[in-house]
């Protein structure tokens, strides 16, 4: 596709209700990131995919978080038993081959509320 | 964890005025990105800097990677109504997990015709 695009763009849930965000990467694109924006901060780095690679975690702030990416290309990111804190902006980038200094695109995020 | 600071939060200026915001950091970097942010869309890249000292402009953008690595300040000169949205700066460590990408908390930028 011509750029990263991520459904659903709005997602209004109840508390304690699981939710799967997607991110269509970049065609060609073997690095997959996702990050978390909350409401006037910055982003926050979640997790990253790398071809085949086992992803990197580390960002992700609980067990209750989890990221698959299927034949390295769309992802899906799940939160379980969604919390009124998990209320933010999700946004995927991806980028070539997840070098230093390789422009990372982003999509236009989902745009999650917790109830 | 790295932290970025970013300051000021927000800037209110009038059609014509130069901008200037900076980003502080207390770990070396060996990347430093600027994006910008419009309601309802993810960041777009405007600047990379590569080398420390190294001074880049892209149109009336020009930023600046520091010296210790540990800073960077973005310019905008003769600022226009489309300048207005969310400025972040970004941090990149080259590392074996892609590289990702530390953000300061945004500047929002006004500007008023």
């Amino acid at each position: 596709g011509a750029g990263v695009s991520q459904s659903p763009s709005n997602k209004v849930t109840e508390k304690g209700k699981d939710v799967e965000l997607r991110c269509d990467p970049i065609s060609g694109h073997t690095a997959l990131y996702w990050y978390r924006q909350s409401l006037g901060q910055g982003l926050e780095f979640l997790i990253y995919f790398q071809g085949n690679s086992a992803p990197d975690k580390s960002g992700l702030p609980s067990d209750r978080f989890s990221a698959e990416r299927t034949g390295g290309s769309v992802s899906t990111l799940t939160i379980q038993r969604t919390q009124q804190e998990d209320s933010a902006v999700y946004l995927c980038a991806s980028s070539l081959y997840g070098g230093r200094g390789e422009t990372q695109y982003f999509g236009p995020g989902t745009r999650l509320l917790v109830l | 964890g790295q932290q970025l600071n970013q300051s000021p939060q927000s800037m209110f200026i009038q059609e014509g005025e130069d901008v200037s915001m900076n980003c502080t950091s207390s770990s070396i970097f060996n990347t430093w990105l600027w994006y910008k942010q419009e309601p309802g869309e993810g960041p777009v890249l405007l600047i990379a800097l590569y080398k420390a000292g190294e001074l880049t402009s892209n149109g009336r953008l020009t930023a600046q990677f520091g010296i210790t690595r540990k800073d960077s300040f973005l310019n905008i000169s003769a600022s226009i109504p489309s300048d207005v949205g969310i400025y972040f700066c970004a941090g990149q460590v080259e590392e074996t997990s892609g590289s990702r990408l530390t953000f300061g908390e945004g500047t929002q930028l006004t500007v008023n015709p």
